[in-house]
């Protein structure tokens, strides 16, 4: 089972934005975070819990292990205002949303 | 370039049943698992079934187990999920998405468009 906090976040353009996965027991590194806009398909933006899937902007960074990962956006950009998965093995999180304050 | 293609969606009555299909291209077909992941209206991801890179091997959500089956044909480059007894809580987005290992339970990339699946009499 994974946890993902907060819910939600409130957040302005350039502003950092951390969002927090916990899983319920350890035991495997392949954590991966994806990003989903509204009316679209989700998208891999990290894998194995930091490394960045291709095409995907520095400003996006995970990190973690064991039980409790991060994924951090530096500075937000308007289009990353949206709703952000963890995932590991056959279970995804809740889901954070980030919106604009 | 990768591309997933589903299609099969449609309005079915409880209880009825659907196919669903997953075409891909792109990529060497059976050296990766793939998997079907849904999303009800408003609600998040939910991870349905995966079925490893020779069809060998094939993995159920508990929600889905003995109502869906997922099957694999190498020769096509074609998945397919077929759903029997469909319910109402099976009213949703479904996904075909590569999994980035043969055997499965590793990421997700990428992502097909989706075909949406309704349930209702």
């Amino acid at each position: 089972v994974l946890t993902q906090s907060p819910a939600t976040l409130s957040l302005s353009p350039g502003e950092r934005a951390t969002l927090s996965c916990r899983a319920s027991q350890s035991g495997s590194s392949y954590l991966a975070w994806y990003q989903q806009r509204p009316g679209q398909a989700p998208r891999l933006l990290i894998y194995a819990a930091s490394s960045r899937a291709s095409g995907i902007p520095a400003r996006f960074s995970g990190s973690g292990s064991g039980t409790d990962f991060t994924l951090t956006i530096s500075s937000l950009e308007p289009e990353d205002f949206a709703v952000y998965y963890c995932q590991q093995r056959g279970a995804f999180g809740p889901g954070t949303k980030v919106e604009i304050k | 370039e990768v591309q997933l293609l589903e299609s099969g969606g449609g309005l079915v009555q409880p209880g009825g049943s659907l196919r669903l299909s997953c075409a891909a291209s792109g990529f060497t077909f059976n050296n990766y698992a793939l998997t079907w992941v849904r999303q009800a209206p408003g609600m998040g991801l939910e991870w349905v079934s995966t079925i490893s890179g020779s069809g060998g091997g094939t993995f159920y959500a508990d929600s889905v187990k003995g109502r869906f089956t997922i099957s694999r044909d190498n020769s096509q480059s074609t998945i397919h999920l077929e759903m029997n007894d469909l319910r109402a809580e099976d009213t949703a987005i479904y996904y075909c998405t590569k999994d980035s290992h043969k055997t499965g339970k590793g990421w997700f990339d990428p992502w097909g468009q989706g075909t949406l699946v309704s349930v209702s009499s």
